[in-house]
């Protein structure tokens, strides 16, 4: 079956320390991971995706890791700040068949930092 | 920086009403979507829309829902008898070229059904 779940609903990090969200897929033709954040009364936001050819890409602060071998898909902050607060999710997609985009997304992650 | 926008922010219903949410998505972005989110749950799918057509649609977008792009730049999502079970944030999203683009998000419309 499509499903993507999390390891831990919530991380509690003190400001500058580097932050890791986990996320676990089953879907092994899962080809595009998107991470997204969400804080309060407001819509998803993207913050980093990988497609399925890469195990590693880096944006400014972030790092998302891709283990396609135990369907691992990780997030990792770095020097967390208190904006950096929210709610973070994980959403894949697959292409081909009847699938037009619809992303699949996880439980969500809250993440609070500390001052 | 463009951004998909969605009004109203709140719309209050009563059971069995029709309500229509509406966006726009970003402009000359060709693939569109809703999504909602129940309180305290994860996002979920309801609808795809691409070239004046449903692509995809999820087992929650039964008979009560439908979607319309009225003109070039508004994308709808019309309820046509609410529920209380309907009550949720829906978000509209878009996409640029293909499917498997990134999608963005709009602020989303609570919606509450009484």
């Amino acid at each position: 079956g499509e499903s993507v779940g999390l390891h831990l609903p919530t991380l509690s990090v003190q400001e500058g320390d580097n932050s890791i969200i986990n996320c676990a897929y089953s879907n092994s033709a899962s080809d595009y991971f998107i991470w997204y954040k969400q804080e309060s009364g407001k819509g998803p936001q993207f913050i980093i995706d990988i497609r399925s050819n890469m195990d590693k890409r880096q944006g400014q602060r972030v790092t998302v890791l891709l283990n396609k071998t135990v369907k691992h898909l990780s997030l990792q902050i770095a020097a967390t700040q208190p904006g950096d607060s929210a709610v973070y999710f994980c959403a894949e997609t697959f292409p081909g068949g009847t699938s037009y985009g619809k992303l699949t997304f996880g439980q969500g992650t809250i993440l609070t930092v500390h001052p | 920086e463009p951004e998909v926008t969605q009004t109203p922010s709140h719309q209050v219903t009563q059971m069995g009403q029709e309500v229509i949410l509406r966006c726009v998505p970003i402009s000359n972005h060709l693939y569109f979507y809703w999504y909602r989110q129940i309180l305290g749950q994860k996002v979920e799918f309801l609808v795809s829309f691409y070239n004046n057509e449903i692509s995809e649609k999820s087992e929650i977008f039964d008979d009560q829902f439908s979607v319309e792009r009225p003109d070039g730049s508004n994308f709808t999502l019309k309820i046509r008898s609410t529920k209380l079970e309907d009550s949720a944030m829906y978000f509209c999203a878009s996409s640029p070229r293909t499917s498997t683009d990134t999608q963005y998000f709009g602020p989303g419309t609570r919606l509450t059904v009484l």
